[in-house]
């Protein structure tokens, strides 16, 4: 089956460390994204890259990177500079960076205790 | 200018009614308007999408109507069902951006049996 995949669904951290979300599709895209979501708002954009070794910043990536080094891979990781990184994450992909329909991952729910 | 302003909130309606669901924009660059929905602790699905050169977008029950001039568009959900309570999110894009989309508040749908 074709689709995204991330992992793990649930994950939690300490205070002060770092963590990394994974995100892998096998639709052949060339455009992954990376979203945040916290209760009653939308979903904010953190990363996106377009092709392989080439990502840029969206609207909330203090304290989060990203690396693409692979073309069905783009993982996230936060790092202990986010300061509020309890919520969920949510990433995406589209056929090529001018291709309107984006299609989402499950989605993982990051805790920080 | 990039905002996605989204109403209501939460909205309540008895199975076999009509769901309503408005977006507001402003950015004018924007040329593509999605509806997502989204199942608790899932990630968003695609649900409908409509350019500025059509006023009006129909799939089954779900019905997008789109008014360019005041730069609005809103989401009909006819016949609503139990099965349809979710949370509805508008987005929009536009070519000059990569298709980034900037996505509503969201709207939690309760379909009442």
């Amino acid at each position: 089956d074709g689709g995204i995949t991330q992992s793990p669904k649930y994950l939690f951290r300490k205070e002060g460390q770092n963590v990394t979300l994974s995100c892998e599709q096998n639709l052949n895209h060339d455009a992954m994204y990376w979203y945040r979501q916290d209760p009653g708002q939308g979903l904010r954009l953190i990363y996106y890259s377009q092709i392989v070794n080439d990502f840029q910043k969206g609207d909330i990536a203090e304290g989060y990177s990203v690396s693409r080094e692979k073309k069905e891979s783009f993982p996230l990781t936060v790092t202990s500079a986010q300061k509020n990184p309890t919520a969920f994450y949510l990433c995406a992909s589209t056929l090529g960076p001018l291709t309107d329909t984006q299609y989402f991952g499950p989605g993982t729910r990051l805790t920080v205790l | 200018q990039q905002q996605v302003k989204q109403s209501p909130q939460s909205l309540i309606v008895q199975k076999g009614g009509i769901s309503i669901i408005n977006c507001a924009y402003e950015n004018t660059a924007f040329d593509y308007f999605p509806w997502y929905q989204q199942f608790p602790g899932k990630g968003p699905a695609l649900l409908i999408a409509i350019r500025p050169d059509v006023s009006e977008k129909k799939e089954g029950r779900f019905t997008i109507s789109f008014n360019k001039s005041a730069k609005q568009f809103s989401l009909h959900i006819m016949d609503s069902q139990p099965g349809d309570s979710a949370t509805y999110f508008c987005a929009a894009s536009s070519s000059g951006s990569a298709r980034q989309l900037t996505f509503g508040s969201g709207t939690q749908l309760t379909v009442l049996p």
